[in-house]
């Protein structure tokens, strides 16, 4: 969905590295949302924000950091890369009444 | 606690029919969605259903939803390769309020074959 940029789409980084991923809307949406997806795991939440100003932990925080630099900016940072980060993460967004837009994901992986 | 559960794997020859099903524990769901995920790419909206339906179709997509027995399925019409993806089904719960927390099942990946 182009209406969702995640950049980059790939990325290798070695254990203790600190990187960020961003996220970018043109959807207009207010909530903003960061997933890890893990084979025989599925989707977890890491991160939500319902607006600039608001920041929520989700089921797996730790070792994530989160920024919202403006409604269609989202941002999210390992302050030190470890091997088990290693996943592919998705940014969503949504309205209040609308259902979560994916963007296309990031792979990372952490050596 | 709140659990979705759908089979891991489903294989069909293309131009039947194909139905993926999902469990779910909570049975104030508000909303239940299938997404579908194609390799390399993100999760895609399909279709949704609140729970106050029974069905709902949309082209060659029909979900059907039994709220007695807590279950969602989705069956595809004249399967066709390019319906080859992993299938997510998720459902809100009446309780996440307005943080739109959605539980999901681990994704049914289909197989179309010619």
């Amino acid at each position: 969905d182009a209406d969702v940029t995640q950049t980059p789409r790939n990325r290798i980084t070695k254990t203790g590295k600190r990187i960020m991923l961003e996220c970018s809307q043109t959807k207009g949406h207010d909530r903003m949302y960061w997933y890890r997806q893990d084979p025989g795991l599925g989707l977890r939440l890491i991160y939500y924000s319902f607006d600039v100003k608001d920041i929520n932990k989700g089921e797996i925080s730790d070792g994530y950091s989160v920024s919202r630099q403006a409604q269609a900016k989202f941002s999210l940072s390992l302050e030190s890369a470890i091997p088990n980060q290693t996943a592919l993460y998705f940014c969503a967004t949504s309205d209040m009444d609308s259902p979560l837009h994916f963007g296309n994901g990031t792979r990372l992986t952490v050596t | 606690g709140e659990d979705v559960e759908q089979s891991l794997f489903l294989s069909v020859r293309e131009g039947d029919s194909s139905v993926i099903n999902c469990t779910y524990t909570d049975s104030s769901s508000t909303y239940l969605y299938w997404y579908k995920q194609e390799p390399g790419a993100g999760l895609q909206l399909l279709t949704y259903i609140f729970s106050n339906m029974d069905m709902k179709q949309d082209q060659r997509l029909t979900v059907l939803l039994n709220k007695k027995d807590k279950h969602l399925s989705l069956r595809i019409a004249d399967t066709q390769t390019g319906d080859s993806a992993i299938y997510f089904c998720a459902e809100t719960p009446r309780n996440a309020g307005n943080n739109r927390k959605l539980i999901w099942g681990l994704g049914t990946s289909l197989a179309v074959n010619p």
